[in-house]
C-alpha cells in the first residue's frame, strides 16, 4: 500500500523553512527520501532505517518514527536549488523494494 | 558514488514494434534491480523486481508477457516493451540495489518512451 504524503505542494520563499510528511499503514524497516526534478530520475537524499534516527543533508533532515510509522523532511533555510519532487518511499527489509508516496511538489522561489 | 547507467533517454516507436531499455551498474554490483513507470506529474510505480540469475517477480497488473525483464549478470538488466501502444508511452527508470542497508538505492536516468 501506498505512503501517504502531505503537503502535496508547497510554495516557499527563499530562505523559509518546510516540513514534508510520509504516513505508512504498514510496519516499516526503512524509509528513504527522493528529490525528482522535472524530466529527470530522482535523486538520493537519504534513507532512515528502524530506531527512531534523525539524519541530515546540507540544511535538509529527516526523522523516522518507528512507532506511528511516519517520517518527515525537514527543509531549512530553503534554497531555489530545493525546488522538485520530493517523493518518500517505504521499505520493508533491506534491499527490498520501495513503495513510493504521491509526492510532494516543492516551488522555492526568490 | 554509485552510478547506473540507463539507455536509451529517448525512444519513439511505431505502435507493434518492441524497445529494449538497459540499465547497468558501472561500479557495483547490483544484486537486484527495480523496475518503475511513471506517468506525467505521477508517483513511480513498481513494475517488477529481478534479481540476477532468477526470473522477475511482477507486480499485481503488470504483463509479464509484455514487459520482458532480463537480469543476466551483475552489472546488466534489461526491460523489453514488446508490442508496444500508444498507452505504454511513460518515463521508465530503472533503480538499483547492491550495497549496504545504509544505503539508499540508486536510480537510471530514465528512459521517455513515446509510442506512435
Amino acid at each position: 500500500q501506498q505512503p501517504v504524503q502531505s503537503p502535496q505542494a508547497v510554495i516557499l520563499r527563499e530562505g523559509e523553512d518546510a516540513v514534508i510528511n510520509c504516513s505508512s499503514s504498514k510496519a516499516l524497516y526503512s524509509v528513504h527520501w527522493y528529490r525528482q526534478k522535472h524530466g529527470e530520475a530522482p535523486v538520493f537524499l537519504m534513507i532512515l532505517l528502524k530506531g527512531g534516527e534523525q539524519k541530515g543533508h546540507e540544511k535538509i533532515s529527516a526523522s523516522f518514527n518507528e512507532k506511528k510509522q511516519q517520517s518527515s523532511l525537514y527543509l531549512t533555510a530553503s534554497q531555489l536549488s530545493y525546488s522538485g519532487t520530493y517523493f518518500c518511499g517505504t521499505g520493508k527489509a533491506a534491499g527490498n523494494k520501495l513503495t513510493f508516496g504521491g509526492g510532494t511538489r516543492v516551488l522555492v522561489k526568490p | 558514488g554509485a552510478v547506473v547507467s540507463q539507455h536509451p533517454s529517448r525512444v519513439i516507436c511505431k505502435s507493434g514494434t518492441s524497445v529494449k531499455i538497459e540499465c547497468r551498474s558501472l561500479d557495483f554490483q547490483a544484486t537486484t534491480m527495480f523496475w518503475y513507470r511513471q506517468f506525467p506529474k505521477q508517483s513511480l510505480m513498481l513494475m517488477a523486481t529481478s534479481n540476477e540469475g532468477s526470473k522477475a517477480t511482477y507486480e499485481q497488473g503488470v504483463e509479464k508477457d509484455k514487459f520482458l525483464i532480463n537480469h543476466a549478470s551483475l552489472t546488466l538488466s534489461t526491460l523489453t516493451v514488446t508490442s508496444a501502444h500508444p498507452e505504454d508511452s511513460s518515463f521508465y527508470i530503472c533503480s538499483a540495489s547492491g550495497q549496504l542497508a545504509n544505503y539508499g538505492y540508486t536510480f537510471g536516468s530514465g528512459t521517455r518512451l513515446t509510442v506512435v
